[in-house]
């Protein structure tokens, strides 16, 4: 079946841990997003990367890396800088000038 | 201002009933639009594209006002099954496909 793979479901972090979020595709797009979801907000940009080898800053770029080695693969790192983790994270893609599909989900909280 | 803003709700409707969301948007060259639906913790679906003609889809039909900067969206026969999060999604006139969601509005279909 095609789609996107996201894991863990749900992550708990330590103070000063550094965690990374996984998201696999076999969809064959090229471009990948990370949101991000608080109770009560719309969906935030973390990083999206439109070809491989290549990614920029969303919105809220801040405490967060990404990397994109793999077409089929744009994992999210966390970081310990990131204060206020404690989210739902939603990993997408999409071809060229198509909507956005989108992963389950990893819900991450605080230890 | 919000880019995308939408009525938060609830909207309690009986089964059966037609209930129509609508939804502004700041960027007046916006170039795509996107009704998302989204259950209780899960991951955004597309629902359906919004095009400049209005279009629809069996119980669904969405219609855009450019002039006004308003989408709407109308559901006949609510089902219990429609119950969910109704996000609006516009996309903005960029080479890359940012996509920037509203809060989303709920509906309850209550039997």
């Amino acid at each position: 079946d095609g789609g996107i793979t996201q894991s863990p479901k749900y992550l708990f972090r330590k103070e000063g841990q550094n965690v990374t979020l996984s998201c696999e595709q076999n969809l064959n797009h090229d471009a990948m997003y990370w949101y991000r979801q608080d109770p009560g907000q719309g969906l935030r940009l973390i990083y999206y990367s439109q070809i491989v080898n290549d990614f920029q800053k969303g919105d809220i770029a801040e405490g967060y890396s990404v990397s994109r080695e793999k077409k089929e693969s744009f994992p999210l790192t966390v970081t310990s800088a990131q204060k206020n983790p404690t989210a739902f994270y939603l990993c997408a893609s999409s071809s060229y000038d198509q909507p956005q599909h989108f992963g389950d989900g990893t819900r991450l909280s605080i230890l | 201002r919000k880019e995308v803003e939408q009525d938060p709700g609830p909207f309690n409707v009986p089964e059966g009933a037609t209930v129509a969301f609508n939804c502004t948007y700041s960027n007046s060259a916006s170039q795509s639009f996107f009704w998302y639906r989204q259950d209780c913790r899960k991951e955004p679906k597309l629902l359906m594209s919004v095009y400049s003609s209005g279009n629809e889809d069996g119980r669904f039909t969405a219609q855009l006002n450019r002039a006004s900067q308003y989408i709407s969206l109308l559901i006949r026969d609510s089902k219990l099954s429609d119950s969910a999060t109704y996000l609006c999604v516009v996309r903005g006139n960029t080479g890359f496909q940012k996509l920037v969601f509203g809060t989303g509005t709920r509906l309850l279909v209550s039997p």
